[in-house]
């Protein structure tokens, strides 16, 4: 079993929907962080967080840390959010080495 | 913001020759720089941690002696593919940690900053 796991794997939606992705971890952390991925390639981190909640813009990022596990909102979906959405953890007891899931391929349908 | 610079974006290289791969820290000090390998749909993984003047530090299974890594400076990292082979064909991603948090110290805590990532192909 993959210390971070990710769901859905693939989500298609169309465009304006309310998205959810949520990523459950099973070791302690110190931080969590949300990637973003676009078809090239390119990582842009979108959040880092280690309590509550974060937003910026339409995207809205929560971690529960008793229960281990984080969600990532998008509100008012657009076509350009399509891009693989990856969850990473920084362990507690090594901060450096960070465990990435293995990302939600998210399209947004115009 | 903090960024870091990936070179080149895409390379096409012939069986048996060697590919630098380059990540430059523009605007803070890479103290610690991490390169990651990505298989199509596969998570990231780690292949190598390099700190600054000091050799880097590998993931069981990966060949040292293939992906040289050389972090001289605390704003650039190099990654080179020895005599690369088809199966070294891949998406190759840089990431980067300024312990000091002294220009970012968003990095401080846990933060990294990635790459644009490259694309190698080997023919």
């Amino acid at each position: 079993k993959n210390e971070v796991e990710q769901s859905p794997q693939n989500l298609t939606a169309q465009e304006g929907e309310f998205i959810t992705i949520n990523c459950s971890y099973s070791v302690g952390i110190s931080a969590l962080h949300w990637l973003q991925q676009h078809p090239g390639g390119g990582i842009v981190s979108l959040f880092m967080l280690s309590s509550g909640k974060k937003k910026h813009g339409r995207l809205i990022a929560t971690i529960n840390i008793q229960e281990k596990h984080s969600s990532l909102h998008i509100t008012a979906s657009h076509p350009r959010d399509s891009a693989v959405y990856i969850c990473a953890v920084i362990p507690m007891n090594r901060d450096d080495k960070i465990i990435f899931g293995k990302g939600t391929r998210l399209h947004i349908l115009p | 913001g903090a960024v870091v610079s990936q070179h080149p974006s895409r390379v096409i290289c012939k069986s048996g020759t060697s590919v630098k791969i380059e990540c430059r820290s523009l605007d803070f000090q890479a103290t610690t720089m991490f390169w990651y390998r990505q298989f199509p749909k596969q998570s990231l993984m780690l292949m190598a941690t390099s700190n600054e003047g000091s050799k880097a530090t590998y993931e069981q299974g990966v060949e040292k002696d293939k992906f040289l890594i050389n972090h001289a400076s605390l704003t650039l990292s190099t990654l080179t593919v020895t005599s690369a082979h088809p199966e070294d064909s891949s998406f190759y991603i840089c990431s980067a940690r300024d312990l000091t948090g002294v220009r970012a110290p968003q990095l401080a805590n846990y933060g990294y900053t990635f790459g644009s990532g490259t694309r190698l192909t080997v023919v």
